[in-house]
């Protein structure tokens, strides 16, 4: 059983480009979460997402962050025009149902850096 | 927002003593649950707790929900190099508006001397 899989694990960008961080729920998973951890710090909260739904971006920047989850592929995070401030460890979880319980797993988490 | 004041930052502690940290909010939690991060990984779930009162254990672990759902406390007893690294409370707010949602506390760093 493959777990969450995240990907880049590693990720460098310039102030000015975009990053796109991927989320690859576990099979039969169909909600999916994003958290952002800052260096030395617990995880926030960004985004919760059902395919094709955003359920709760209370958590999400208004400008320049973005999320999908489409029918098709994995859950998209896009940041635009990244700033030294953005960068931080990038989590997401899944599970079966809308609840953060025994059922729900965290990726590896991408590393996003910026120069 | 939220927030929840884990204790203590950080333990040094020598291999085969007990370890207790704890989490406390001004709010009411739905769930509290407890996890370990190594570095460089993801947070891995130890305990979840989903009602006021309850004493759950894993292995060496004991987590309990507290009463007036304010509160959590997490023991590991009989402490081994392995147990080493960040531990974090967690929970969803009564009222919020998802149970996708989690709170976490600033982390708890555990360094166990052999």
């Amino acid at each position: 059983n493959a777990g969450v899989m995240q990907n880049p694990r590693h990720l460098v960008r310039r102030r000015g480009q975009e990053a796109r961080l991927r989320c690859s729920p576990m099979k039969g998973h169909s909600h999916v979460y994003w958290y952002r951890q800052l260096p030395e710090e617990g995880l926030k909260f960004m985004v919760y997402l059902q395919k094709e739904n955003i359920i709760d971006e209370s958590g999400m920047p208004k400008e320049r962050f973005s999320a999908e989850f489409p029918k098709e592929g994995p859950s998209i995070l896009r940041i635009q025009q990244v700033v030294r401030g953005d960068s931080a460890a990038y989590f997401c979880a899944s599970s079966p149902q809308g609840i953060m319980n025994t059922e729900a797993f965290f990726g590896q988490g991408t590393r996003l850096t910026v120069v | 927002g939220q927030q929840l004041n884990q204790s203590p930052q950080s333990m040094f502690i020598q291999e085969g003593e007990d370890v207790s940290m704890n989490c406390t909010s001004s709010s009411i939690f739905n769930t509290w649950l407890w996890y370990k991060q190594d570095p460089g990984e993801g947070p891995v779930l130890l305990i979840a707790l989903y009602k006021a009162g309850e004493l759950t254990s894993n292995g060496r672990l004991t987590a309990q929900f507290g009463i007036t759902r304010k509160d959590s406390f997490l023991n590991i007893s009989a402490s081994i190099p392995s147990d080493v690294g960040i531990y974090f409370c967690a929970g969803t707010v009564a009222g919020g508006t998802s149970y996708g949602k989690l709170t976490f506390g600033q982390g708890t760093i555990l360094t166990v001397h052999p």
